[in-house]
């Protein structure tokens, strides 16, 4: 089936840190959304991206539709704890009937 | 709005036991979906419903089945589990239209044995 790839698939951080991630695809989405799931829950929609070259932030987080509309990127600034779990990229085709294609996530965790 | 719900939370089947997990929306959405996740696979989609009554296979659809009798719930069943099937289950929806986000459910752990 199709893909996405998403990188880095794991990262640490450090408090105060900056911190980007990225999905990528060979083919053209109509929406990306990017979504953080820590353990033991569902994912949590963090970002809907409607339009290539949109850039819209949800607090520390910013995320933009790249303007090939094959690519997504987000970004978190000064990154807390709290921000530590799994972050998924998901996009929609046109005419899909609502049906998300997701990256394989990207973990972040806590450097020792 | 309790949003999305699934239930049970948690489940051990034995090989061949079979099974029917809830999944329940308080949104009024027109769309559900069934996934499943495994390590290092990501959200695997199972089967989807665009309305009431209707349903229409995933990328994992083999070994399950499901029913939307309601706008509201979308049960997903497993007549004769395996092994293979221990997962975490996650059901979402969406409103329909020009909205495209998925809300998730909270998930149900399944192990077969």
């Amino acid at each position: 089936g199709q893909q996405l790839n998403q990188s880095p698939q794991s990262m640490f951080i450090q408090e105060g840190e900056d911190v980007s991630m990225n999905c990528t695809s060979s083919s053209i989405f109509n929406t990306w959304l990017w979504y953080k799931q820590d353990p033991g829950e569902g994912p949590v929609l963090l970002i809907a991206l409607y339009k290539a070259g949109e850039l819209t932030s949800n607090g520390r987080l910013t995320a933009q539709f790249g303007i090939t509309r094959k690519d997504s990127f987000l970004n978190i600034s000064a990154s807390i704890p709290s921000d530590v779990g799994i972050y998924f990229c998901a996009g929609l085709r046109g005419g899909s009937q609502g049906n998300l294609i997701f990256g394989k996530g990207t973990k972040l965790s806590v450097k020792p | 709005n309790a949003g999305v719900t699934q239930t049970p939370k948690f489940r051990v089947l034995k090989t061949g036991q079979s099974m029917t997990l809830l999944c329940a929306q308080d949104m009024n959405h027109e769309y559900m979906y069934w996934y499943r996740q495994d390590p290092g696979m990501g959200l695997r989609l199972i089967h989807y419903s665009v309305g009431e009554g209707t349903t229409a296979k995933g990328e994992v659809p083999d070994g399950y089945n499901v029913s939307r009798l309601k706008k509201q719930n979308f049960l997903l069943g497993l007549e004769s589990a395996a092994p293979s099937q221990t997962s975490v289950y996650f059901c979402a929806s969406v409103l329909g239209g020009k909205h495209n986000e998925q809300f998730f459910g909270p998930g149900t752990r399944l192990t077969v044995l």
